[in-house]
């Protein structure tokens, strides 16, 4: 199975900072890496597919980039509403599709 | 375009559950649907997938005891959970994925808990 890795596992930030979540995968998924967003008793909201493909009604200081093994989640001015966890997912041997552990965004 | 899960609850170990998973605005039959489950305080696992008339696929912790099903008729997916175990509680999320490209899982479910306890 891949194994996919979060860093780091919880980070405190102020509103206006940016924010880097790294993905690391324990093999090469080419591209086939989206990011999720979950808020306190909701379920994850996709954001970004394909690494880098914002989803529509995502807001544009969220972006993605990294291929292979290699991934990233940046947020380029943090909001209030953007304090929650997100997940990478690999796709790249859909259907046995697995998460990274999350990242805990909170308001330091 | 909406999924709606219901059917947890209170089990004992040992013990089985359905779920289900009413959907809306797309046809569960021409998608290929997944159940996604969260332990309390952990992070998301992928439980079981299902398309079409046919493969079923399944994590190998509910392999055996776990099975994935749909009604075209009635645009429901369901999970029939037996032989259940304390490491199963967790919130049970129906998902669809974007297969078409391997996009991800693009509509979520509120989530059912499940708690098995004695």
């Amino acid at each position: 199975d891949i194994q996919l890795t979060q860093s780091p596992s919880f980070l405190s930030a102020s509103v206006g900072d940016r924010v880097t979540i790294s993905c690391r995968a324990s093999q090469g998924i080419t591209f086939y890496l989206a990011w999720y967003q979950q808020k306190p008793g909701k379920a994850p909201k996709l954001l970004i597919s394909h690494a880098s493909t914002l989803q529509s009604g995502v807001p544009s200081r969220f972006s993605g980039s990294g291929s292979g093994t290699e991934f990233t989640l940046t947020i380029s001015s943090l909001q209030p509403e953007d304090f929650a966890t997100y997940y990478c997912q690999q796709l790249n041997n859909y259907p046995r599709f697995t998460f990274g552990p999350g990242t805990q965004v909170e308001i330091k | 375009v909406q999924l709606v899960e219901s059917g947890g609850g209170l089990i004992q170990p040992g013990g089985s559950l359905r779920l289900s998973c009413a959907a809306s605005g797309f046809t569960v039959s021409s998608n290929y649907m997944s159940w996604v489950r969260q332990a309390p305080g952990k992070g998301l696992e992928w439980v079981s997938t299902i398309y079409g008339g046919g493969p079923t696929y399944y994590a190998d912790s509910v392999k055996g005891r776990f099975t994935i099903s749909r009604d075209n008729s009635k645009n429901m997916l369901f999970l029939q959970m037996n032989s259940l175990r304390a490491e199963d509680t967790a919130v049970y999320y129906c998902a669809r994925d974007v297969v078409s490209d391997l996009s991800g899982t693009d509509i979520w479910g509120q989530g059912t808990m499940v708690t098995v306890s004695s």
